[in-house]
């Protein structure tokens, strides 16, 4: 079993809609990563949390530390929203989810 | 501002042959310095991370060996590659910190290099 389960694995959804992509853990940690892979590779931060919640632009994310989750929101999806988005926690070691690729269409 | 760089961007070698990949970045001192391999449809693997020039740990056995001879230079080898070291190779730095077990900076976000795409024949 991971250390860390994203869902879904994959996602389409139509222009403008409204995303969710939830991250589980479980091992303790120290903070919660969201990250942005671009179909290039290249691999971008989006949040770093460790309680509550934090919003930059359309994408918010929150996690519940005692239920051990977190979700990445995304509002008013956009075609280059599409990217494989990354879950990883830190704590003794990092872990890391292995993504949900968002497919977003026009 | 900061920048972190990565070359070669792509690279084909042979089984058997020697590796180097380099990783700088620029507009910070003393940072944590991190390598990362991302093999076919399976998710990020930390490999090696240092809190300083010459201070290096590793999280994974293997046959890849890390170096940092520069306060601001991280260079990943190994002397004879396997077909299963294909990947992705990504460096990466943070701010530094030694972190809740006082060895990963576990509380500082990560900045990552655009990546070299490593295939073994």
């Amino acid at each position: 079993k991971n250390e860390v389960e994203q869902s879904p694995q994959n996602l389409t959804a139509q222009e403008g809609e409204f995303i969710t992509i939830n991250c589980s853990y479980s091992v303790g940690i120290s903070a919660l990563h969201w990250l942005q892979q671009h179909p290039g590779g290249g691999i971008v931060s989006l949040f770093m949390l460790s309680s509550g919640k934090k919003k930059h632009g359309r994408l918010i994310a929150t996690i519940n530390i005692q239920e051990k989750h977190s979700s990445l929101h995304i509002t008013a999806s956009h075609p280059r929203d599409s990217a494989v988005y990354i879950c990883a926690v830190t704590g003794n070691q990092f872990y890391f989810g292995t993504g949900t690729s968002l497919t977003v269409i026009p | 501002s900061q920048t972190i760089h990565q070359w070669p961007a792509t690279l084909v070698q042979p089984v058997g042959s020697p590796l180097s990949l380099e990783c700088t970045v620029e507009g910070t001192s003393n940072p944590n310095l991190y390598w990362y391999r991302q093999a076919a449809g399976r998710g990020l693997q930390l490999l090696f991370y240092s809190i300083g020039i010459d201070q290096i740990s590793s999280e994974v056995p293997q046959n890849l060996s890390a170096s940092r001879p520069q306060d601001r230079q991280f260079i990943l080898s190994s002397k004879k590659l396997l077909l299963s070291d294909s990947g992705f190779y990504l460096c990466a730095w943070s701010v530094w910190g030694d972190g809740l077990a006082g060895n990963i900076s576990s509380y500082n976000e990560q900045f990552f290099g655009p990546g070299t795409r490593l295939t073994v024949l």
